[in-house]
């Protein structure tokens, strides 16, 4: 079956501009989870929803970083005013339970460049 | 917060050996300990994991130790090949709350040499 897509899976923005990053998670996951992966290092949590609702969003670096799942399916990072530093892979995650405790399902990521 | 610390950052065996990758975590209450693999420009995928309430785990080739006492988990792998070679990730979680995130270690690059 269809694993987790991602889209786009590169984006290149100007510094200031505003970006939209889509999760597309494995059809009837409860969980799922977005990741910040800079170059050579594991990923970093963002956020994680449990269906549509937000139970964790202490990952988000700063209120630039804005996450959503309004019908508990597909999710979208939005990241306003881009920075240098927002530059990294964004990885969507996906699991069939609820809670971070059982294998996640990563999709591709999107490569964020910011210029 | 929480913490997870990976060593070592890269490892090179010769095909055959054994490759020992070490974890520790600092939050006591974590209890699901997965090892995911990252070959180049690929998403992460898990290998196998362990839950606090066994010790030792093993899949064929690859093996987990817990020791929930320390607060460190390690990956073995026996009889390295060549596709091993990838970057390895250990993360420790708590379920049964609300915010169940999972903290990943900064990955191990595995060479396998020939």
């Amino acid at each position: 079956g269809a694993g987790v897509s991602q889209s786009p899976r590169y984006k290149v923005a100007k510094r200031g501009q505003d970006v939209a990053l889509r999760c597309d998670p494995i059809s009837g996951h409860v969980s799922l989870f977005w990741y910040q992966q800079a170059l050579g290092q594991g990923p970093e949590f963002l956020t994680y929803f449990q269906n549509e609702a937000q139970l964790d969003k202490s990952g988000l670096p700063s209120d630039r970083f804005f996450a959503e799942r309004p019908e508990g399916s597909v999710s979208t990072l939005k990241i306003q005013r881009t920075q240098q530093e927002d530059s990294a892979v964004y990885l969507c995650a996906s699991s069939p339970l609820a809670g971070g405790s059982f294998e996640q399902y990563f999709g591709p990521g999107t490569r964020l460049t910011v210029t | 917060g929480e913490n997870v610390e990976q060593h070592p950052s890269t490892l090179s065996v010769q095909e055959g050996d054994s490759a020992v990758i070490k974890c520790t975590y600092s939050d006591s209450a974590s209890n699901y300990f997965p090892w995911y693999k990252q070959e180049l420009g690929k998403r992460p995928q898990l290998i196998i994991d362990i839950r606090s309430n066994v010790g030792e785990k093993k899949d064929q080739r690859i093996a987990v130790t817990l020791n929930k006492t320390a607060k460190h988990f390690s990956l073995h792998i026996t009889e390295t090949q060549p596709e091993d070679s990838a970057v390895y990730f250990c993360a420790a979680s708590r379920s049964g709350n609300r915010d169940d995130k999972i903290i990943f270690g900064k990955g191990t690059r595995l060479h396998i040499l020939p």
